[in-house]
């Protein structure tokens, strides 16, 4: 019954593949959002999507393509891979779009190293 | 843009009190959270406030806001071995702080 799922969580890969990460929600939220938490720890806003519409896109390669096949999903494919990709990648979701009271749940986070 | 600036380590016994501190440059933050990582795990959300109050005490947690000077802290009583993890500062949800590294000591 877990409310936020993340496959894979460990990904080892070599420069220049493309790799997905698959995020999973059970909560009925409306929006979801992609991480990006580097070595020393920073954490990073890179996408969020709300009813599977695009509403924030914060300086991202363009390597990086999220999608949301529903509202309960939201997978990150990431095109030629490079090695300051390595970080841990956390979905996360809540119910409202905007600053509120609701919070937002965390996956477990997806550990990307690239080689 | 909008930033959120804590320091990175704190070193506290067991049992003594800690304080975590964090500043935000954004005087429209209406919402401020406190998040706790533990080691190979998510965010798990601690405690927040609304920026119209100045205090927060949720059992052993008090969150103090100083509006004036966006300055928020994060205080822990009695602070255990379980306690160690990283202290995220967020505002308005998406701007998150580099995390305070809390290691408790016996």
């Amino acid at each position: 019954d877990t409310a936020v799922s993340q496959t894979p969580k460990y990904l080892v890969t070599q420069m220049g593949n493309d790799k997905s990460i698959k995020c999973e929600q059970n909560l009925g939220h409306d929006t979801m959002y992609w991480y990006k938490q580097d070595s020393k720890k920073f954490l990073k806003i890179m996408f969020s999507y709300n009813n599977k519409e695009l509403i924030i896109n914060e300086t991202v390669p363009n390597r990086f393509s999220p999608k949301s096949p529903d509202k309960a999903h939201l997978n990150l494919h990431i095109n030629s891979l490079e090695l300051g990709d390595s970080a841990v990648y956390f979905c996360a979701s809540s119910q409202e779009e905007g600053p509120g009271t609701d919070t937002q749940y965390f996956g477990p986070g997806t550990r990307l190293t690239v080689l | 843009g909008e930033d959120v600036e804590q320091s990175l380590f704190l070193s506290v016994r067991e049992g003594d009190s800690s304080v975590i501190n964090c500043t935000y440059t954004d005087s429209s933050s209406t919402y401020l959270y406190w998040y706790k990582q533990e080691p190979g795990a998510g965010l798990q959300l601690l405690t927040y406030i609304f920026s119209n109050m100045d205090m927060k005490q949720d059992q052993r947690l008090t969150v103090l806001l100083n509006k004036k000077d966006k300055h928020l802290s994060l205080r822990i009583a009695d602070t255990q071995t379980g306690d160690s993890a990283i202290y995220f500062c967020a505002a308005n949800k998406l701007i998150f702080g580099a995390g305070t590294r809390l290691a408790v000591h016996p």
